[in-house]
């Protein structure tokens, strides 16, 4: 059983575009985190999700939103996408805050 | 502000020794340790939470250093398998709500 899963896999789309992200999670953890890596490997967090506290990377722009509908979900979606948004985009999830992080299998975004 | 890590990349042959380094301007609280192999996802290899903390596990250990604000991770008698990006994550703020990442640490091993 997979324990943190994305879908889709790859996602190619046009600039301006709206897409969303799924994620889900299996292992009973309370919090959940993106994190966007782009091509030079860099990991940046995005965003982490814990007892309905949402934290927001403060360098994430507000096309960027995260929705939680329960404590195993955690979906990114994102608005008037931008070249610069090209990237992998990691969900994760931990038991608790500075718990080991469980890596989903990533999402690459392509934009033309 | 993210922490540094070095060396950038390092190559080993099989059956040698490495270390890596994570530092930080500012105090840290913890540390992350996590390898990414190619096209794969970060995989969690162990957290420090104190100053003067060690962990190790089989041939791979780190340590965390709160005075001199750093953690070294070090891989004993390297294998095949231990190829891959290490990346160190800190917690700045004392909260533990969010990991910074360092910029990674690509290490291959050859036979």
């Amino acid at each position: 059983d997979t324990a943190v899963s994305q879908t889709p896999k790859y996602l190619v789309t046009q600039m301006g575009n709206d897409k969303s992200i799924k994620c889900e999670q299996n292992l009973g953890h309370d919090t959940m985190y993106w994190y966007k890596q782009d091509s030079k490997k860099f990991l940046k967090i995005m965003f982490s999700y814990n007892n309905k506290e949402l934290i927001i990377n403060e360098t994430v722009p507000n096309r960027f939103s995260p929705k939680s509908p329960d404590k195993a979900h955690l979906n990114l979606h994102i608005n008037s996408l931008e070249l610069g948004d090209s990237a992998v985009y990691f969900c994760a999830s931990s038991q608790a805050l500075a718990q080991p992080q469980h890596f989903g299998d990533g999402t690459r975004l392509s934009i033309l | 502000q993210q922490p540094v890590q070095s060396p950038q990349a390092v190559i080993l042959r099989e059956g040698e020794d490495a270390v890596i380094n994570c530092s930080s301007s500012k105090a840290l609280y913890s540390v992350h340790w996590y390898r990414q192999k190619h096209g794969e996802a970060p995989v969690f290899l162990m957290i420090l939470l104190k100053g003067g903390e060690q962990k190790g596990h089989e041939k791979i250990s780190a340590s965390f250093n709160e005075k001199k604000q750093q953690s070294s991770l070090y891989l004993t008698a390297s294998q095949l398998s231990y190829s891959g990006t290490y990346f160190c994550g800190t917690d700045l703020s004392g909260s533990a709500r969010q990991l910074t990442f360092g910029s990674g640490t690509q290490l291959t091993v050859l036979p």
